[in-house]
């Protein structure tokens, strides 16, 4: 079993819906988790990052961190296609081990 | 600021070719990754270098070398290149261990 799992997708909306990308982690000594984007043929760029529980907001985006189920959550408000990306979470560690990543698809 | 900057972007070897992927950062970060992506793996990680000087395997760390020649380079060698190291590549750095990565943007290598 992967340290961080997450569903790859493809997760298909329509333009202005609420997407929520999620990761399972298995390793309860985690604390803090990254959130990256990765569009086609590029690097992960890095998106947010929370240093602790509960919720992170930054502009459309909000990270949810629930450590009594290692569940980790990314909500995007108002999704647009520019959005479609490959999303990836990894937890802030010495060695950050990456969940595969879900692939987002925004139609318009 | 450029980042994280990885040369070359493209690269065809042929099997046994040797090659150094260069990876260099103008952030003043300490730690330094190297992964490697396939489709349906997501990124593993080759080697590491938690500081200047030091240098540590990953999960996947066969048929690879790595240099910290500096705190702002490091590089991964293949010394005899194999099909199954056909990937994307990717550097990373880390203003210390156990903070935030930044990556390149990757060396598509193929080898036939």
């Amino acid at each position: 079993q992967k340290e961080v799992e997450q569903d790859p997708g493809p997760l298909s909306v329509p333009e202005g819906a609420i997407v929520s990308l999620n990761c399972t982690y298995s390793n309860s000594a985690f604390q803090y988790f990254m959130w990256y984007r990765q569009y086609s043929r590029k690097g992960p760029e890095l998106l947010m990052y929370t240093y602790s529980s509960g919720n992170k907001e930054d502009g459309r985006f909000t990270a949810q961190v629930d450590k009594s189920s290692k569940y980790i959550s990314l909500f995007i408000r108002d999704s647009q296609p520019s959005d479609s990306a490959t999303y990836l979470c990894a937890p802030i560690s010495y060695i950050p081990t990456f969940g595969r990543g879900t692939s987002l698809i925004v139609h318009p | 600021n450029a980042g994280v900057t990885q040369t070359p972007k493209f690269q065809v070897l042929k099997t046994g070719q040797s090659m150094t992927l260069q990876c260099a950062q103008d952030m003043n970060h300490n730690s330094m990754y190297w992964y490697r992506q396939d489709p349906g793996m997501g990124l593993r990680l080759i080697y590491y270098s938690a500081s200047e000087g030091t240098t540590d395997k990953g999960e996947v760390p066969n048929g690879y070398n790595v240099s910290r020649l500096n705190k702002r380079e490091f590089s991964l060698r293949l010394e005899s290149a194999a099909p199954s190291q056909t990937s994307v590549y990717f550097c990373a750095s880390s203003e210390v261990d156990n903070s935030p990565l930044h990556f390149g943007n990757g060396t598509r290598l193929t080898v036939t």
